[in-house]
């Protein structure tokens, strides 16, 4: 079956700009996860959702992330006034089961870089 | 708070010879989930293994062999006659099983196949 999708794969924005990036999850999957690998922090949990529950944000850098997943399915971050520090590879991933219970899948990321 | 290390940033070895990554880590919990994941130059993780805390059985899979020691919190993983393809970067990481569904993730270990 279908894999975690995402897009775009490659994102370049200027400084101070918005940015979407976009997570489809194996068909199924109640959980969703988005991660962050960047060269000096390595792979950073972000946020989570889990069916209706209230999402865990507690990884989220600053307020100027936020996320959403509509209809249990497609998830959007969202990245307000981009700062350089913000380039990284963003990574969704999705599990059937909440937790550990069950294997994150993930997607091939998106590329974002912030000129 | 939960934490995973992988001391060793990069190895080499020449193709055929067996290899060890290490991965140590640290939980409160006395129920969790050890996963291993492979991210080869393409950018993608790809899942290889998840062990759960009450599991200790060791696994092989074709040449790919874990050792889980809850004694001295280590689940590290053994390539056995190492090929080209097996160059990649590879992660361990750790879930606790409610309340903190997130993945923490070690460093990662860049391993290198000389041909």
């Amino acid at each position: 079956g279908a894999g975690v999708s995402q897009s775009p794969s490659n994102k370049v924005t200027e400084k101070g700009k918005d940015v979407e990036l976009r997570c489809d999850p194996i068909s199924g999957h109640t959980a969703l996860y988005w991660y962050r690998q960047s060269l000096g922090q390595g792979l950073e949990f972000l946020i989570y959702f889990q069916g209706n529950s209230a999402p865990d944000k507690s990884g989220l850098p600053s307020d100027r992330f936020s996320a959403e997943r509509t209809g249990g399915s497609v998830s959007t971050l969202t990245i307000q006034r981009t700062q350089q520090e913000d380039s990284a590879v963003y990574l969704c991933a999705s599990s059937f089961l909440a937790g550990g219970r069950d294997t994150q899948y993930f997607g091939p990321g998106t590329r974002l870089t912030v000129l | 708070a939960q934490k995973v290390t992988q001391a060793q940033t990069e190895i080499s070895v020449v193709e055929k010879e067996d290899v060890t990554l290490d991965c140590v880590y640290e939980t409160r919990d006395t129920t969790y989930y050890l996963f291993w994941y492979k991210q080869p130059p393409s950018g993608e993780l790809v899942f290889l293994i998840r062990r759960n805390s009450f599991d200790e059985q060791n696994e092989i899979s074709g040449r790919y062999s874990w050792n889980f020691q809850k004694s001295t919190s280590s689940f590290n993983f053994t390539i056995t006659a190492s090929q080209v393809v097996d160059s990649a970067v590879y992660f361990c990481a750790l879930s606790e099983a409610f309340g903190n569904e997130k993945l923490t993730f070690g460093t990662g270990t860049r391993l290198t196949i000389i041909p």
